[in-house]
């Protein structure tokens, strides 16, 4: 099974400008959650999609969406760039473990902004 | 809200031992453990679920205390390939994952 695909892997925008990151999950998987990491907060959770539509969303400011295809394939956006965007960006297909009701994140390389 | 995890970081030599602890104000359903390797994304470790499970992988295991809201991660006689970020994610049942900011955990000769 290929392993969840996130393109581009590197990016450098300025300010101002929109950006869009794509995130294929593991074949078959219907969920897709989106994070942000940074050196100073760790993992922050951005939003889950599942089955196209919007499960979760975190704490981010309208700037950040997101949408999810009927392949499963979804997209994250960000308008407006601020300085602060800059981060890697993961993608997390989720998988179910069998009679536990927990989940299991296997997470994509990522999408590495810099916004100058 | 996102979990407490400490020590933020950690230098080791090879064969000794380490502890990381990661603790919630909030009720948990589960606890999962994650390593980042640098420039690598992170990878599933393991899952302690709610009933003060242990669970052990290699020389990797990790415990779970419910009642008080905590996990600890347990490393013994580590080698260098431990070395990396580790997380730990919190799930208060069917909620996104949560994750601490990491504990970075240095192993050298």
């Amino acid at each position: 099974k290929a392993g969840v695909t996130q393109t581009p892997r590197y990016l450098i925008k300025t300010r101002g400008q929109q950006v869009t990151l794509s995130c294929s999950p593991i074949s078959g998987h219907r969920s897709v959650s989106w994070y942000q990491q940074t050196p100073g907060q760790g993992l922050q959770f951005l939003f889950e999609y599942f089955s196209e539509t919007q499960r979760n969303k975190g704490n981010f400011p309208g700037r950040f969406s997101g949408r999810q295809f009927s392949n499963s394939r979804s997209e994250m956006n960000v308008s407006t760039l601020e300085l602060g965007d800059s981060a890697l960006y993961l993608c997390a297909s989720r998988t179910a473990i069998a009679y536990s009701g927990a989940n299991v994140l296997t997470f994509g390389a990522g999408s590495r902004l810099t916004v100058l | 809200q996102q979990p407490v995890q400490s020590p933020q970081a950690v230098i080791l030599r090879e064969g000794e031992d380490a502890v990381i602890n990661c603790s919630s104000s909030k009720a948990l359903y589960s606890v999962h453990w994650y390593r980042q390797k640098h420039g690598e994304a992170p990878v599933f470790l393991m899952i302690l679920l709610k009933g003060g499970e242990q669970k052990g992988h290699e020389k990797i295991s990790a415990s779970f205390n419910e009642k008080k809201q905590q996990s600890s991660l347990y490393l013994t006689a580590s080698q260098l390939s431990y070395s990396g970020t580790y997380f730990c994610g919190t799930d208060s049942g069917n909620t996104p994952l949560v994750f601490g900011k990491g504990t970075r955990l240095s192993v050298i000769a």
